[in-house]
């Protein structure tokens, strides 16, 4: 059974770019959250995507959007990339009747030039 | 607002070493408490969780943690630690009104294992 999956794994931007991310929840999930975790500190909630409409949003700038898909992935969208947006983005996913079963994913590792 | 306190933010222990991680959060009401794991260039792993009922919880790879409301603390332990416990290691608070809600997380605590 396949658990989150997210793509790419690496990639590099330079300053002022836009970049998607995506995300591919476990077997059975409906819910997906993104988190930012920079370097040395702990993942920053984003925000939360439930039946294709975002749910909760965390402080976060505009710069910072998503989108849910019918099949429950989801991708996350930064505009005018900054230096301070480099940071692992990891996704979780999640069903309401779960109880707070976040699976993880490895996270896409940003690195804005 | 919510918030969670790792006051340690790198630990080394010898193998085989008891270990305590400290955890400390600020919840207006009876909080749902988590500990995760992350190995280098990997996701989070869940070790435990603490919604209510008993406030000691057991965990999996021989974790357990201790929820005192008194202290607004959520410590986690573990009797011998192994080489393959190193990791980064992050308590959460998680909103009790919703069981899909967001995480707050710590700073993390890093564990080094020294043989």
């Amino acid at each position: 059974d396949a658990g989150v999956t997210q793509s790419p794994t690496h990639l590099i931007k330079t300053r002022g770019q836009q970049v998607t991310l995506r995300c591919s929840p476990k077997s059975g999930h409906d819910t997906v959250s993104w988190y930012q975790q920079a370097l040395g500190q702990g993942p920053q909630f984003i925000f939360q995507y439930y039946e294709e409409e975002e749910r909760q949003r965390g402080n976060f700038p505009d710069r910072f959007s998503g989108h849910q898909f019918p099949n429950y992935s989801s991708e996350l969208n930064v505009n005018a990339l900054l230096l301070g947006d480099s940071a692992l983005y990891l996704c979780a996913s999640s069903s309401p009747q779960g109880g707070y079963g976040y699976t993880f994913g490895s996270g896409t590792r940003l690195t804005v030039v | 607002a919510q918030s969670v306190t790792q006051p340690d933010i790198h630990i080394t222990v010898s193998e085989g070493a008891s270990l305590e991680l400290r955890c400390n959060y600020s919840y207006g009401a009876t909080p749902y408490l988590f500990w995760y794991v992350q190995s280098p260039g990997q996701g989070l792993q869940l070790l435990l969780k603490y919604f209510s009922g008993d406030t000691l919880v057991q965990g999996i790879k021989g974790f357990e943690a201790e929820f005192k409301r008194s202290q607004s603390s959520f410590n986690l332990r573990k009797p011998s630690v192994h080489w393959s416990d190193a990791a980064e290691y992050f308590c959460a608070v998680g909103e009790s009104s919703s069981n899909t809600g967001k995480l707050i997380f710590g700073q993390g605590t890093t564990l080094q294992v020294k043989p």
